[in-house]
């Protein structure tokens, strides 16, 4: 069975101070590892999907790297808008199905 | 990028009536679509995936009877909440894959509360 773990549960923060977010996960052939953010009461906002181990996507202020066991989500200088919940989730690679971390709720204080 | 819409946005039905739940890709077709739940300060679980002209297939645990499926096209599919209950109060999300590198876009969800 996949499982998809991600630490810290919560992370607070100052604005400008970076961090990154871990993303731990087993899965029976990996075909893709995804990072959605999602504000309260909405749904999930699509980030990044990456592939292989080595990969590395960018978009603003984040960084998504992936290796065989993990990814991080690197969110450098962030702003009070970076504020949400990050989900990790993991697709296997005989199905589209996604399995989804609990999530690391951001809270950037200005 | 891809758009998915829901509706209703929120709802509020009594105990024993059925509510039904649109989901639409608006700007692409979607060959698979995707009905999650999410309770308070939880991550989504997946209900069920849904193939447009097909039944849908369910996870385990999750009633088929209760929560009704149909992919009508490929830009359409509906959840309809059966005979509901207090404990079926919860945030429903779909999700829309148009296929090619796997990608799910998911839409705004559907606030769903039984009196």
């Amino acid at each position: 069975e996949d499982q998809v773990t991600q630490s810290p549960e919560a992370l607070r923060l100052q604005e400008g101070e970076s961090s990154s977010l871990n993303c731990s996960y087993t899965v029976s052939g990996l075909r893709g590892l995804f990072w959605y953010r999602q504000d309260p009461g909405k749904g999930p906002e699509f980030l990044f999907t990456l592939y292989s181990a080595g990969e590395e996507k960018e978009k603003e202020r984040l960084k998504a790297t992936l290796t065989k066991k993990e990814s991080f989500l690197h969110i450098t200088a962030p702003k009070p808008e970076d504020s949400a919940t990050y989900l990790c989730a993991v697709q296997a690679s005989n199905d589209y199905k996604l399995s989804f971390g609990a999530g690391t709720t951001v809270t950037v204080r200005a | 990028g891809a758009v998915v819409s829901q509706h209703p946005s929120r709802v509020i039905c009594k105990s024993g009536t059925s509510v039904k739940i649109e989901c639409r890709s608006l700007d692409f077709q979607a060959t698979t679509m995707f009905w999650y739940r999410q309770f308070p300060k939880q991550s989504l679980m997946l209900m069920a995936t849904s193939n447009e002209g097909s039944k849908a297939t369910y996870e385990q645990g999750v009633e088929k009877d209760k929560f009704l499926i149909n992919h009508a096209s490929l830009t359409l599919s509906t959840l309809t909440v059966t005979s509901a209950h207090p404990e079926d109060s919860s945030f429903y999300i779909c999700s829309a894959f148009g296929g090619g590198a796997g990608e799910q876009y998911f839409g705004p969800g559907t606030r769903l509360t039984v009196t």
